[in-house]
């Protein structure tokens, strides 16, 4: 059960777009199409903003989007605003009904 | 609305156990499956446990095998988990979930669990 490798931190200006890669292997990312994405302040519970790989929840900008090939999902963020800063966590099904997380990237609007 | 609260956090010696609670309102809770996740102070998210909509199975994270058990009452739109012989690495804010399309749809604010002698 190894945590799905994302970037510990990355950054862009206002108007930019950033996207946050999500390394796992064969046996989930790989191998399920259920990969999930969370948004998350200090002290705050998480928000999920995509899941099934590419969908959005009813309410989550649409400047969220998401992708995966092979074994890395991809989470891009269109036009930053200074609201996106926060935290954001990948997470993927794997064998016998287990969850695996990313070790969370840190996104910093400059 | 929809809406789940954790309670049963504090402070406990290691070796000792507890026992966590989510109450669950706003929705068809027995429909669910639910999980626990936890967050260790400054660090990641890593997924605890899993309960199925009517508790017919159940799955763990390895480091939580054999000591932590997960359950729920239905009667009372109620979830749990169960910590025995709890060890400093088990400090957490516990966050409880509800798993729609095999993501976590609905959280939990959560409760700090802080382990220490």
């Amino acid at each position: 059960q190894s945590a799905l490798t994302q970037p510990a931190s990355v950054s862009g200006s206002p108007g930019q777009s950033i996207t946050i890669s999500c390394a796992g292997t064969s046996s989930d990312i790989g191998y399920y199409n259920y990969v999930s994405w969370y948004q998350q302040y200090p002290g705050k519970a998480p928000k999920l903003i995509i899941y099934g790989v590419t969908n959005r929840p009813s309410g989550v900008s649409s400047r969220f989007s998401a992708s995966k090939s092979g074994s890395t999902a991809s989470l891009t963020i269109s036009g930053l605003q200074a609201e996106d800063e926060a935290h954001y966590y990948c997470c993927s099904y794997t064998h016998s009904d287990t969850r695996v997380f990313g070790g969370g990237t840190q996104l910093t609007v400059l | 609305q929809v809406q789940l609260v954790e309670s049963g956090g504090g402070v406990f010696q290691p070796g000792r156990s507890l026992r966590l609670s989510c109450a669950a309102s706003g929705f068809t809770f027995s429909s669910y499956a639910m999980h626990w996740v936890r967050q260790a102070p400054g660090k990641g998210l890593e997924w605890v446990a899993l309960i199925s909509y009517d508790g017919s199975y159940e799955y763990y994270t390895d480091s939580v095998k054999g000591r932590f058990t997960i359950s729920r009452d239905n009667s009372k739109d109620t979830l749990f988990l169960q910590m025995n012989t709890l060890r400093p690495e088990d400090t957490a804010v516990y966050f409880c979930a509800g798993d729609w399309d095999w993501s976590f749809d609905l959280w939990g604010r959560g409760t700090l669990v802080t382990v220490s002698s």
